[in-house]
């Protein structure tokens, strides 16, 4: 079936610190992939996305690239901050099922200054 | 604008009131989404609509009722919940089921007392 595998949290930061927060799939086919945000009391935005195999998705300093050899799309940012604190979360589309988003479990990001 | 607008933001209601949850989107999509997140637990789909009609259920008691008036607008009508629908209400949209990202409203925080 289809499915996405995230790393549990929460992970605690010092700013300027790396950040990688894992994210494994199984999917049918080659789904697009996505990182979404969620802030503290506010719904979830998208971060960034990749549509294919070997894409890499950037905004506001984070990446992923979607790895279709590892069934992967690791989130990465170099130099963290504390505004970055929030919930994140790796998803999928089921484009057969209306498409819906199958989401990781969330990772919380703290950072601290 | 790629806004969606959900109203209202928090909303307390009894156990035998009748209340509605609003989403409004006028980014031309036509597929909308609504989705159910208790605390610290990734969203879950409810329903989907595609060109305004049903298309998904995901076995939602019939406590939760939607409506689709038209292109631009999710409503979402509650009557007789319990205590344990308490949660963020988010609506999303995407331009077709899952071909390309949703886009997500700043969801309704609904606790029944």
């Amino acid at each position: 079936g289809n499915s996405v595998t995230q790393m549990e949290g929460p992970v605690t930061l010092s700013e300027e610190a790396f950040l990688t927060i894992n994210c494994t799939y199984t999917a049918t086919g080659y789904p697009s992939l996505f990182w979404y945000v969620q802030y503290p009391g506010e719904g979830l935005q998208l971060l960034l996305k990749a549509t294919k195999a070997d894409d890499k998705g950037s905004n506001k300093g984070f990446e992923a690239t979607y790895r279709k050899e590892t069934t992967s799309f690791h989130l990465e940012k170099g130099s963290v901050q504390v505004s970055d604190s929030a919930v994140y979360f790796c998803a999928l589309p089921l484009y057969n099922q209306g498409g819906k988003l199958i989401f990781g479990q969330g990772t919380e990001l703290s950072v601290k200054p | 604008d790629t806004e969606v607008t959900q109203t209202p933001k928090h909303l307390v209601m009894g156990m035998t009131n009748k209340k509605s949850l609003k989403c409004e989107q006028h980014m031309g999509h036509r597929a909308m989404y609504w989705y159910k997140q208790k605390a610290k637990k990734p969203p879950e789909l409810m329903f989907v609509y595609s060109y305004e009609k049903l298309s998904i259920n995901e076995s939602v008691p019939s406590r939760f009722s939607p409506e689709c008036p038209n292109s631009s607008l999710l409503n979402l009508h509650l009557h007789a919940l319990q205590p344990e629908d308490s949660a963020l209400y988010l609506c999303a949209s995407s331009q077709d089921r899952g071909y390309t990202e949703a886009f997500f409203g700043q969801g309704t925080r609904l606790t029944v007392v």
